[in-house]
């Protein structure tokens, strides 16, 4: 019944060790996002892809990257984390410009 | 610039107590409008939308919103208050004009003392 999966829900990953991020829908949803969320914040938009274009937020750091290989996946690669990394990453997706729908969320832990 | 407001940053009410959380937005388009729900440790659930039309919106866990467009304001309520409400809550705003970018407010926290 999931409709936004995201795996893995918890991630542990060294300073500086590039991590990838998985997340996959069933809704066939053309545009998929990428929020990182800290404590007690309020998601914050990294990218999305409306289906094949690629929009980057102008102040999302170059260490972030994403890929869309097909409809249902999108990946969130971190190349060289940090500490201030560390966050809740959600995906989300919709059709169009409608209703966002967001997956459970990865944890991310920076050592 | 687009914003959304959340005034409360917390809010403690009791079991079986009515409920609303405020949320105001400037925004220069037509907007659409939210509210998620968030558990620690989970993503965003969706409770509600308005895009059109009746301007009280139902939504599920019988939670409800008005849409007041002369005062910018899309409050949620909640007639009686269970335990398992409480959770951040997120007001959300996107228009059309503005592709598919959605502006959130702080959130508001809810506890529920039995």
């Amino acid at each position: 019944d999931a409709m936004v999966i995201q795996n893995p829900r918890y991630q542990v990953t060294q300073f500086g060790k590039p991590v990838t991020l998985s997340c996959s829908q069933t809704l066939n949803h053309n545009v998929m996002y990428w929020y990182q969320q800290k404590s007690s914040q309020a998601p914050k938009l990294l990218f999305h892809y409306y289906d094949k274009d690629f929009n980057n937020e102008a102040d999302t750091p170059d260490n972030f990257q994403s890929r869309r290989p097909n409809t249902s996946f999108c990946f969130l690669d971190i190349r060289s984390p940090g500490l201030g990394d560390a966050a809740m990453y959600l995906c989300a997706t919709s059709r169009d410009i409608e209703t966002q729908y967001f997956g459970p969320g990865t944890r991310l832990l920076v050592l | 610039a687009q914003s959304v407001t959340q005034p409360d940053i917390h809010i403690t009410v009791s079991e079986g107590a009515s409920l609303e959380l405020r949320c105001n937005y400037s925004y220069g388009a037509t907007p659409y409008l939210f509210w998620y729900v968030q558990s620690p440790g989970q993503g965003l659930q969706l409770l509600l939308k308005y895009f059109s039309g009746d301007t009280l919106v139902q939504g599920i866990k019988g939670f409800e919103a008005e849409f007041k467009r002369s005062q910018s304001s899309f409050n949620l309520r909640k007639p009686s208050v269970h335990w398992s409400d409480a959770a951040e809550y997120f007001c959300a705003v996107g228009a059309r004009e503005y592709g598919n970018k959605l502006v959130f407010g702080a959130g508001t926290i809810l506890r529920v003392k039995s």
